[in-house]
């Protein structure tokens, strides 16, 4: 069975500082990782995904994330955070060996402060 | 292109109704998803279909049905609705292969009284 944990519910920070959200995996193989932000009262959009490679992935908006398989983690990452970045963060997987099936995290509310 | 779209964006029910949430997608993506989201809970995946005339159950698959006849449409049926169907659900397409990202419709927002 594969599953995601976003450990924190809320992250807050103050503008221009680091941001990072958290999420763990498991899987069976080895796994495709995905990071989707929901702003409200709309859909999911894609920021990032790994596949393999190299474990630093870059996405959209400036958002990065870091894969380490030995932690089994996918924590998304963002140098200078904007008071536009407050949002919904989900993290999602899916298991290579596996089905189509993909797999979120609770997500995790990010409010970023003026 | 349009991309995904959902019909309708509300909609209120009495227990024990039935209707249908549409879904269609104008990319040509082989893969859709329904998926429900409940506050604290994430996304859960319904039903999804790799391609027309395939279509499997997802994690909470009980009180839906679903039908793929076209590569661009998805409906998702309440057969009988429940006050635990009360949610918010979207609709995804992709293209083949598990390492694809989803695109996401702007969700219907259901509730059952």
């Amino acid at each position: 069975a594969q599953s995601v944990a976003q450990p924190e519910d809320q992250v807050n920070v103050a503008e221009g500082n680091p941001l990072t959200v958290k999420c763990t995996y498991s899987v069976s193989g080895n796994p495709y990782l995905f990071w989707y932000v929901q702003y409200p009262n709309r859909g999911l959009q894609f920021l990032l995904k790994y596949i393999t490679g190299d474990n630093l992935v870059k996405g959209s908006y400036g958002f990065e994330a870091e894969f380490n398989k030995s932690q089994t983690s996918f924590h998304l990452k963002k140098p200078s955070a904007l008071v536009s970045d407050s949002a919904l963060y989900f993290c999602a997987v899916r298991d290579m060996l596996g089905d189509y099936k993909l797999s979120f995290g609770a997500g995790t509310t990010v409010t970023v402060r003026a | 292109n349009a991309g995904v779209t959902q019909t309708p964006k509300f909609q209120v029910l009495k227990t024990g109704q039935s209707m249908t949430l549409q879904c269609a997608q104008d990319m040509n993506h082989e893969y859709m998803s329904w998926y429900r989201q409940d506050p604290g809970m994430g996304l859960r995946l319904i039903h999804y279909s790799v391609g027309a005339g395939i279509t499997d159950q997802g994690e909470v698959p009980n009180g839906y049905n679903v039908s793929r006849s076209t590569t661009e449409d998805f409906p998702l049926r309440l057969l009988s609705a429940a006050p635990s169907q009360t949610s918010v659900y979207f609709c995804a397409s992709s293209s083949d292969g598990l390492a694809e990202k989803e695109f996401f419709g702007p969700g219907t927002r259901l509730t059952v009284l």
